[in-house]
């Protein structure tokens, strides 16, 4: 059990353009996700958390009209790189934990790389 | 302030051997404590959790963690190491509805 997806696992895209990256509780409601980046040899640094129904709570310094986050379903939220940029590529992780629950699942990442 | 903090970068063992990572953390709560494991462009995988029930946490693929409250660490360790646990480690600790990561320690196994 507690399994997370996320789609895509990689992602290429030309500089200007959006994407948008999803992740899904597979076989639990997430009434929190939170959204990860990691970049090579580092540790995860935590974007912003989602609560179900609500308004992102971003971390300081990262831009949340650059990066979307909408959590929409206790078992879907999705990540949207706006306009991004060859900065923007990185290893993007999403985890989700159910209500009062301590234990966070992740998911598989999605690697995106901006040309 | 919380912090969690992995006192080594990188542990590198010979397989068959014991191994420890090592954990230290502060925290004004009594803290829920996890090590998950990530392999090379993968997700990460819980391998224990620690939440107050049992200071000695057994977690999969042999490994276990115990939790000393009088030296405030949780530290990894596993009697015998194998080639597939070549990895990054990653000690986390949760407390107040935050979310402290570890600097990761990267094992490597030698033949």
């Amino acid at each position: 059990g507690a399994v997370v997806s996320q789609h895509p696992s990689r992602v290429i895209c030309k500089s200007g353009t959006s994407v948008k990256i999803e992740c899904r509780s597979l076989d639990f409601q997430a009434t929190t996700m939170f959204w990860y980046r990691q970049f090579p040899k580092k540790s995860l640094m935590l974007m912003a958390t989602s609560n179900e129904g609500s308004k992102a709570t971003y971390e300081q310094g990262v831009e949340k009209d650059k990066f979307l986050i909408n959590h929409a379903s206790l078992t879907l939220s999705t990540l949207t790189v706006t306009s991004a940029h060859p900065e923007d590529s990185s290893f993007y992780i999403c985890s989700a934990n159910g209500q009062g629950q301590e234990t966070q699942y992740f998911g598989p990442g999605t690697r995106l790389l901006v040309l | 302030a919380q912090s969690v903090t992995q006192l080594d970068s990188h542990v590198s063992v010979s397989e068959g051997t014991p191994v420890l990572l090592r954990c230290n953390y502060s925290s004004s709560y009594s803290p829920s404590l996890f090590w998950y494991v990530q392999h090379p462009n993968k997700g990460l995988q819980l391998l224990l959790k620690y939440t107050s029930a049992a200071t000695l946490v057994k977690g999969i693929n042999g490994f276990e963690a115990e939790f000393k409250k009088s030296e405030t660490s949780f530290h990894l360790t596993k009697p015998s190491a194998h080639m597939s646990d070549a990895a990054e480690y990653f000690c986390v600790g949760s407390s107040a509805s935050k979310i402290i990561f570890g600097s990761g320690t990267r094992l490597s196994i030698r033949p």
